[in-house]
């Protein structure tokens, strides 16, 4: 059971936009902590592609977004391509006793 | 480009020591802003963080595998390394190193590509 949740799949046709939410609680991303997200392709190095709630490295195309309120985060993705299966994961910090850097449980992200 | 390689044996026998170095390039280790972690993906699970090293030796690890685990840093050899003592079966895993920023907000900005490590007789 990961600290974060996440839906387990989404799917969307090519040009079509996604969202997926990323749930923690007050003691993660409810305390303020900000939240990350990553794009994974098996057998890749994982890939930074939001950090900070709404900010993207340089090279991450603007159809990808983040947002953030309350105890959740989502991440939305505009104008699908194939290119963009992949799982995706988000991450923040969590300061209860249990753990530090918490993540979601991924979303598997298929392209119809 | 920074560039993480995680490197060890793929096969561990319930019991024994898993030992993965993860091999930096393109950075140096040194660098004061990072801490030098890993990552475990189990079968089926999300991404659990395992801890970090820092260039200094400093370490800090999920409290669920203290006493377990072990990181340390080799700064002539730009490389950091884990080792997990008594694995089971429970500790099969694709394990990522990644770089983790020191500051807010702490995300970690490059990974390696994963090492699938599985412990059976």
């Amino acid at each position: 059971q990961s600290v974060l949740t996440q839906p387990p799949s989404v799917s969307g046709a090519p040009g079509q936009r996604v969202t997926i939410s990323c749930t923690g609680s007050r003691s993660n991303i409810g305390a303020g902590y900000d939240v990350h997200w990553y794009q994974h392709l098996p057998g890749t190095a994982p890939k930074l592609l939001i950090y900070g709630n709404t900010n993207r490295p340089s090279g991450v195309p603007d159809r990808f977004s983040g947002s953030k309120s309350d105890t959740s985060a989502s991440l939305a993705i505009a104008g699908l391509q194939a290119e963009d299966e992949a799982d995706y994961y988000c991450q923040s910090y969590d300061d209860s006793l249990s753990t530090f850097w918490v993540f979601g449980g991924g979303t598997k992200l298929t392209v119809l | 480009q920074v560039q993480l390689q995680e490197s060890g044996p793929g096969l561990v026998k319930p019991s024994q020591t898993l030992s993965l170095t993860c091999t930096v390039s393109g950075g140096s280790i040194r660098s004061g802003a990072y801490f030098w972690s890993w990552i475990r993906q189990r079968p089926g699970k999300g991404l659990e963080w395992i801890g970090y090293v820092y260039y200094s030796g400093s370490t800090h690890y999920n409290p669920s595998l203290k006493g377990l685990v072990t990181l340390s840093v080799d700064t002539s050899k730009n490389d950091f390394s884990l080792m997990m003592t008594s694995v089971t079966a429970a500790d099969t895993a694709v394990y990522y190193c990644a770089r983790l920023l020191t500051s807010a907000p702490n995300y970690f900005d490059y990974w390696g590509q994963g090492i699938l490590v599985t412990v059976s007789s």
